[in-house]
């Protein structure tokens, strides 16, 4: 069974702190990796995507990629309010065309 | 400008009543997809067009079904809702040969 597996939380991080959210997958085949936002009633926004062994940073953003231990994180650095919402994690095999395989996403909450 | 339109927002029907979703985009692009997203779930795609060719999810219900008219338009049709089918209704697109899924806002379905 193919699967994308996130902690559920809630993730509580004090304001200013590291969020460290993490991420694992079955599919030895997945090639591109990506983070998305999702806030409570919204529908899901794009944050990072990576797609190569090591870090990718963007703004306060940091996505970790190990292929061979099949694990995604991100890293949110001066996390505030704002940040508070659930991330879903995504992933898709070369296999598996133009679908994603989602995880059931990590809760974020950033206390002030 | 919104590239992923979709209406309505909400959306309130009785229990065994058609209702149709409708997702419209102005990016041109040729893959566009349907998502069920219940509350504290991953998205959970129900069927994707490439182009005009419609492929559907081996678990997506009988009851849930699809047209695109044109590269712009994409409908949901559920012919006989239940409670169950209760959720959010997430249209998403991505253009052949780039990793990017755009999600339009979101269809909050109500079933009485």
């Amino acid at each position: 069974q193919k699967e994308v597996e996130q902690n559920s939380g809630p993730l509580s991080v004090p304001e200013g702190a590291i969020a460290s959210l993490n991420c694992t997958y079955s599919d030895r085949g997945s090639q591109s990796f990506f983070w998305y936002r999702q806030y409570s009633g919204k529908s899901p926004e794009l944050i990072m995507s990576i797609y190569s062994n090591g870090d990718k940073e963007d703004g306060r953003f940091t996505a970790q990629l190990n292929k061979a231990s099949q694990y995604v994180s991100l890293l949110i650095r001066d996390s505030q309010p704002s940040d508070s919402a659930t991330y879903l994690c995504a992933v898709r095999a070369k296999a598996a065309g133009n679908k994603l395989t989602f995880g059931g996403g990590t809760r974020v909450l950033v206390k002030p | 400008d919104a590239m992923v339109i979709q209406n309505p927002r909400y959306q309130v029907t009785q229990f065994g009543k058609p209702v149709t979703l409708s997702c419209s985009q102005t990016l041109n692009h040729n893959v566009m997809y349907w998502y069920q997203q219940k509350s504290s779930q991953a998205p959970k795609l129900l069927f994707h067009y490439y182009d005009k060719d419609f492929n559907n999810e081996a678990d997506t219900p009988d009851n849930f079904q699809s047209r695109r008219p044109n590269t712009s338009f994409c409908f949901l049709d559920i012919r006989s809702p239940g409670l169950g089918d209760a959720a959010m209704y997430l249209c998403a697109t991505i253009h052949k040969g780039t990793d990017t899924q755009y999600f339009g806002p979101g269809t909050r379905l109500t079933v009485l």
